[in-house]
């Protein structure tokens, strides 16, 4: 059975500083990945997806994700948060219906 | 263009009562989910529909919810009656084309039961 696994339930961070979000999947061929946040009082938006090609993918608000088949993993960057960046992250497998990671809170400080 | 639509954005109702949660798909998108996360709980399939056609219903938890999606546009998921365990956000999405293209989400329904 697929599976995605968010190994950090809350991450905090300086405004600033770099961010990374783990994610980890269990699936039996090839992954559709995807992650999406989820700022307060608003739905999911989506920030970037994997689907075959470059393992390196590129989002929106500055994000990157790269996938490792090896590690099963596809894991959430950028670079420098901002204050906005302050949200709930979902990493997602998408086998045409989608399963969730538990998501990751990050707290961005000052 | 719209995106995806969902009413109410809150609701709160006593134990036993009915509740009826409507979402309105982006215009054009055949494929619409339903999808609910329960405090402290990932976020969890419930069904899919393709037009008015139910595809995979696998998620639903019991009988006392109902999906319908008349005429393949909007749909509408009804729980009766409701108990404390389906309190969580209730959301909807779409997606045009193959199921595995990108889904739109719309912001959630937030049932309390109480």
């Amino acid at each position: 059975a697929q599976s995605v696994t968010q190994p950090d339930i809350h991450i905090t961070v300086s405004e600033g500083a770099s961010l990374e979000l783990r994610c980890n999947y269990s699936y039996g061929a090839t992954p559709y990945l995807f992650w999406y946040v989820q700022s307060p009082g608003q739905g999911l938006q989506l920030l970037l997806k994997y689907f075959s090609g470059d393992t390196l993918v590129q989002g929106i608000k500055g994000f990157e994700a790269e996938f490792k088949r090896s590690q099963s993993s596809f894991n959430l960057r950028k670079p420098s948060v901002h204050w906005s960046d302050a949200a709930e992250y979902f990493c997602a497998l998408n086998d045409y219906k989608l399963s969730f990671g538990a998501g990751t809170t990050v707290t961005v400080r000052a | 263009e719209a995106g995806v639509t969902q009413f109410p954005s809150h609701s709160v109702i006593e134990k036993g009562q009915t509740v009826t949660l409507r979402c309105d798909p982006i215009s054009g998108h055949d494929n619409l989910y339903w999808y609910r996360r329960v405090m402290g709980k990932e976020i969890k399939f419930l069904l899919h529909f393709v037009k008015e056609s139910k595809q995979d219903e696998s998620g639903m938890p019991n009988n006392r919810f109902l999906a319908e999606r008349t005429g393949g546009t909007y749909s509408t998921l009804k729980v009766q009656p409701a108990e404390l365990e389906d309190s969580g956000v209730y959301f909807c999405a779409s997606s045009q084309g193959a199921p595995g293209n990108e889904q739109f989400f719309g912001p959630g329904t937030r049932l309390t039961v109480l």
